[in-house]
């Protein structure tokens, strides 16, 4: 059981470039959602999905897309990435039972140059 | 307005001793959760307790419990029998209705030989 698997685990882009970050969880859970972690602070939501076609924004949406095809993946999209983006980035699960706790990926980290 | 208030950027405690980091939340969802997360110098996210806001009681896993006050919309965490290996930045999250996180600025606690 792999739990949340995120890849790569670090990437450095030039201004402009455009990657996916992957996310994969093998666990079955509904909830999905990406959050972003600048240094010494807390984590910010970037985007979320409820189940698999749905998906909604979060606090920092702005230059990332999101698509959930299916339960298992919910990548990543930089569009064109910039200095800004430069963070720690982490997807995370849960199963729909509003009770537990969501499971966190071990993160990606992202500089852009 | 912060959904999630942290007031401590940083605590230290000695061995042996118990700790309260502090946690106040804003939210008018009658339905959420509160969540407490630590993350350890390695970066990984680690889930430590859950308190729904229906509960009638404190949460409590191991040397880890939650006091809160809904009256006062606090979630302490409450640290007992601190080990040095819980020196980690702690993270307050809140769940509104079937909403993702919103995280805390979190606070860094030191563990004192």
């Amino acid at each position: 059981n792999a739990g949340v698997t995120q890849t790569p685990k670090f990437q450095v882009l030039k201004t402009g470039q455009s990657m996916t970050l992957q996310c994969a969880q093998d666990m079955n859970h509904e909830y999905m959602s990406w959050y972003r972690q600048d240094p010494g602070m807390g984590l910010r939501l970037i985007h979320y999905s409820v189940g698999a076609g749905i998906t909604d924004q979060g606090e920092v949406p702005n230059g990332y897309n999101v698509s959930r095809s299916t339960t298992e993946d919910f990548p990543l999209r930089l569009l064109s990435a910039a200095p800004s983006q430069t963070s720690v980035y982490f997807c995370a699960s849960r199963p729909g039972d509003l009770n537990y706790g969501y499971t966190f990926g071990s993160g990606t980290r992202l500089t852009v140059v | 307005a912060q959904k999630i208030t942290q007031t401590q950027p940083g605590m230290f405690v000695q061995e042996k001793e118990a700790v309260t980091l502090d946690c106040t939340y804003d939210t008018s969802d009658p339905s959420y959760g509160l969540f407490w997360y630590k993350q350890p110098s390695s970066g990984e996210m680690i889930f430590l307790i859950y308190q729904g806001s229906y509960d009638q009681q404190n949460a409590t896993e191991g040397r880890y419990s939650l006091n809160f006050q809904k009256a006062r919309k606090s979630a302490n965490l409450v640290i007992s029998a601190s080990q040095l290996g819980d020196s980690a930045m702690y993270f307050c999250a809140m769940r509104e209705d079937r909403r993702a996180l919103t995280f805390g600025s979190g606070t860094r606690l030191q563990v004192q030989p």
